[in-house]
Parts: C-alpha cells; structure tokens; sequence
C-alpha cells in the first residue's frame, strides 16, 4: 500500500514550457486534491475532484489544467510555465477524517 | 486573508518540555484538523476534531475548540527531537464543499 504517489520529484522548466504532474493513490479513495505550498505560505488549493469524472477549480487555478483520469490517477497540467509557479506541488486524497498527502513535486521557472 | 492563523510563527523548546500551537479562524466550522509536515516532506494527518468536541487525545497530543473564540489549541507533551516539524491547522468550512483551508503553520523545533 504505497498510499499517494507523485511523479516527478523534481523539475526544472523555462518560461512557456509545458508540463504534466502525475499522482496515483492506492486507497480507493474518491476525492483527490492539488495544492501548491510556497515559502511562509499554507497549502492553497489549485484544484480538487470529488468523485471520478468531475473536477472543480480551487483558490488558485488560473494556469493549471486537471485530469481525473480514472479513480487513482489524477493530473496537473502546466501549458505555459511561468516563473510564478514556481512552487512545491502536493497531490492529497480524502476520506472524512482527513487528507492523505503525497511527497511532493518541487518546480523551479526559470 | 486567512481562514486558519497559527501562533506562534515558530517555537523552539527543548526535548522533554510541552509545545502549545493556536489557531484561530474566522467562520464556522464543520471541523478542524492538524496536520504536522517533516522538512522537505508531504503532511501528515494528525488529528480531527469536529465542532461539536471539545476536546480530542491521540497519543502525546491534545487538542482543544472553541467554538465561541473560534480558535483551537494543539498541545504536544513530553517533546521529543523527532517532533521537530511545521504543524499546520487547516479549517473545514460550512458550506465549503471540499474546500479545507490551511493556515500558514507554526515551526517547531525540539533541541535534545
């Protein structure tokens, strides 16, 4: 039971590059989450899906695309990588007593 | 700003001394929950209290609510070097479908 996986770990992006985030967990859970963390920041919310086949935007979803692939698998996708995105991104899953986190995604824009 | 604020921005006791977190939020809660994040690492579910608790134990931890002051308290006894972490209280609103918002959390270090 690896709980939520994130890949990559790491990436580095120029300006106008485009980038698909992955993340996968194994708990069955229905609703899953994107959230980005920045220095002195709480996590904020970019993007959420609660239930297989339905997305809905969060506080910062403005450059970020979503895919819920399927009932584990749901993506974050970056058209046009900007310098401000540059961030720590976090895959989480839900049940009602809380989230489960994933490792991570740090991205740097230069 | 924020729904969740923590106090203090950061704390630094050492090992074997009780650490006293706060949180305070603005509007009405379903629950309220705790979340502790290791350097460079995801965050951990720690504890959920729902708005009709007072009070809630796991382990060395203890958290309070307040629904009059809006605002919480999560106590961690006999500190210990491992529980050197950021702890994060993060607010599940009325009406808020999902939406859970974190506070920007309070830094704890535990010197042996």
């Amino acid at each position: 039971n690896a709980g939520v996986t994130q890949t990559p770990k790491f990436q580095v992006l120029k300006t106008g590059q485009s980038m698909t985030l992955q993340c996968a967990q194994d708990m069955n859970h229905n609703s899953m989450y994107w959230y980005r963390q920045d220095p002195g920041m709480g996590l904020r919310l970019i993007y959420y899906s609660a239930s297989e086949g339905t997305t809905d935007k969060g506080e910062v979803p403005n450059g970020y695309n979503v895919s819920r692939l399927n009932k584990r698998e749901f993506s974050l996708r970056l058209e046009s990588a900007a310098p401000s995105q540059t961030s720590v991104y976090f895959c989480a899953s839900s049940v009602w007593t809380g989230r489960y986190f994933g490792p991570g995604t740090r991205l740097t824009v230069t | 700003s924020q729904q969740g604020e923590e106090d203090p921005q950061a704390l630094s006791i050492q090992e074997g001394e009780n650490a006293t977190m706060n949180c305070s939020y603005k509007t009405s809660i379903n629950n309220l929950q705790w979340y502790r994040q290791n350097s460079g690492r995801g965050l951990v579910h720690l504890i959920l209290i729902r708005s009709n608790e007072r009070e809630k134990h796991s382990g060395r931890l203890r958290v309070t609510l307040d629904t009059s002051k809006k605002s919480s308290s999560l106590l961690i006894t006999a500190s210990r070097a491992a529980d050197t972490a950021s702890y994060f209280c993060a607010t599940d609103i009325q009406g808020g479908s999902e939406k859970l918002v974190f506070g920007k959390g309070t830094k704890l270090t535990v010197n042996p």
